[in-house]
Parts: C-alpha cells; structure tokens; sequence
C-alpha cells in the first residue's frame, strides 16, 4: 500500500537555526499535505501542495513539493520556540481518500 | 473554518468497562469521518472511515467488534470502545470532511483515554 517516508524523526536546534523535514514516496503522488501538531495537541492542517514543483510559503514556513511529486519538504527559517511540536506530512490514497501519514519529525527548539 | 468538536477531552475508566467517543461537527455537514489512534511520540494510525449512513470501513487488524462506529448523522459520529484494557490507553483523534471537499479534512482536539 501507499507509504511515505519522513526523515528526520528529530530535531533539536537552537532558537534562530534553520529547520528541515523531508517526505519521500516511492510512486507520484496526487498531493501532499502538511500538519503540525503541539505536544498534547492535535494535528493542524498548514498547507496542501499539489502542483509539481510547486513552492509555497507562509512567513518562516517554506513548502515544496517535487518536479516528480514523489518528496516534499518543509523548511523553517531561524525558529523560534513557538515552532516546537511534530510535523507530519500526510498523503491520500484509496477509493475514501484516507490519509496515510508519515512518522513526523519531532522540533525540538532551544531558547 | 471548519469546527470539529470531541467529546469527552480526556477519561479514565476501568479495565472491562466501556467507553464512547463522540465527533460533531459543528458548522458543516460531515459526510465523511475518520478515527485515528495516535500512541505517544508515534504518528496517527487510522483505525477507519466512516461515510453517513453506512457501515465504517476498517483499516487492516483493528477489530470491528471493540471498536464500534456509528456514523448516524451528518453531524456526528461516534466510536465505543467496548471492554477497554490498558493496552487500549491511547490518544484518540476524529476528523471529518464535508461534501465535495476532495482531500481537505478538519480534525478534533482529540480524546486522551486512560484504562486502568
């Protein structure tokens, strides 16, 4: 079945580092969203990118996805520590549209 | 947006006992739910999806019978997870999707339950 890949599964940087989470799929993808979620919180949906080589950005945040659409990754200008908590990226599949998740990657950010 | 209410937040209850989850949505027409468990520090495993009106559809290895779906309305949906055991402490996750809306899915804050 569909899987994505999500590297890496932590990441502890100091406040002001940049910060990047990659996903990678073996077969195209039709989209592919991004969530955040707080610890103790639930899942926040950021953004869906469905164009290949599309690029998107929302202030620090900044989407790709791939010319293949099979990766995407999200990057993080010079974080601050509201931007501690998992980010997951999420891709649909099947006939319900179900999302399959990857495993996030943990930001961990030091003041 | 889109508003997606869980209910109760958090509950503790008694192994052997069981307990209900409810998912509303609150400003829109749900026609289609999903129930995710999410173990701590691990991403969201989706346990199934529910289409108003039908039997839910469950994904592979989550039994039907200990976790009851009903997706009677619109509106809300609910899981039952019958006779919980600790090893079914876990945090709880509904999202839901309106008509129409292709890929986009809004999610509740979540259910933390606790089996003693």
């Amino acid at each position: 079945g569909q899987q994505v890949m999500q590297i890496p599964q932590y990441q502890h940087v100091q406040e002001g580092e940049d910060f990047t989470t990659y996903c990678n799929s073996s077969t195209t993808l039709s989209n592919i969203q991004w969530y955040k979620q707080r610890p103790g919180g639930h899942p926040v949906f950021l953004i869906q990118l469905v164009k290949s080589g599309e690029v998107k950005k929302q202030k620090r945040l900044t989407f790709q996805f791939g010319e293949a659409k099979k990766n995407s990754s999200l990057h993080i200008t010079a974080t601050q520590t509201t931007d501690v908590g998992t980010y997951f990226c999420a891709v649909n599949a099947g006939n319900n549209r179900k999302l399959i998740w990857g495993l996030g990657t943990s930001l961990a950010v030091n003041p | 947006g889109a508003v997606v209410s869980q209910h109760p937040s958090r509950v503790i209850c008694k192994s052997g006992t069981s307990v209900k989850i409810e998912c509303r949505s609150l400003d829109f027409q749900a026609t289609t739910m999903f129930w995710y468990r999410q173990f701590p520090k691990q991403s969201l495993m989706l346990m199934a999806t529910s289409n108003e009106g039908s039997k839910a559809t469950y994904e592979q290895g989550v039994e039907k019978d200990k976790f009851l779906i009903n997706h009677a309305s619109l509106t809300l949906s609910t899981l039952t997870v019958t006779s919980a055991h600790p090893e079914d402490s876990s945090f709880y996750i509904c999202s839901a999707r309106g008509r129409g809306w292709a890929d986009t899915q809004y999610f509740g804050p979540g259910t933390r339950l606790t089996v003693l």
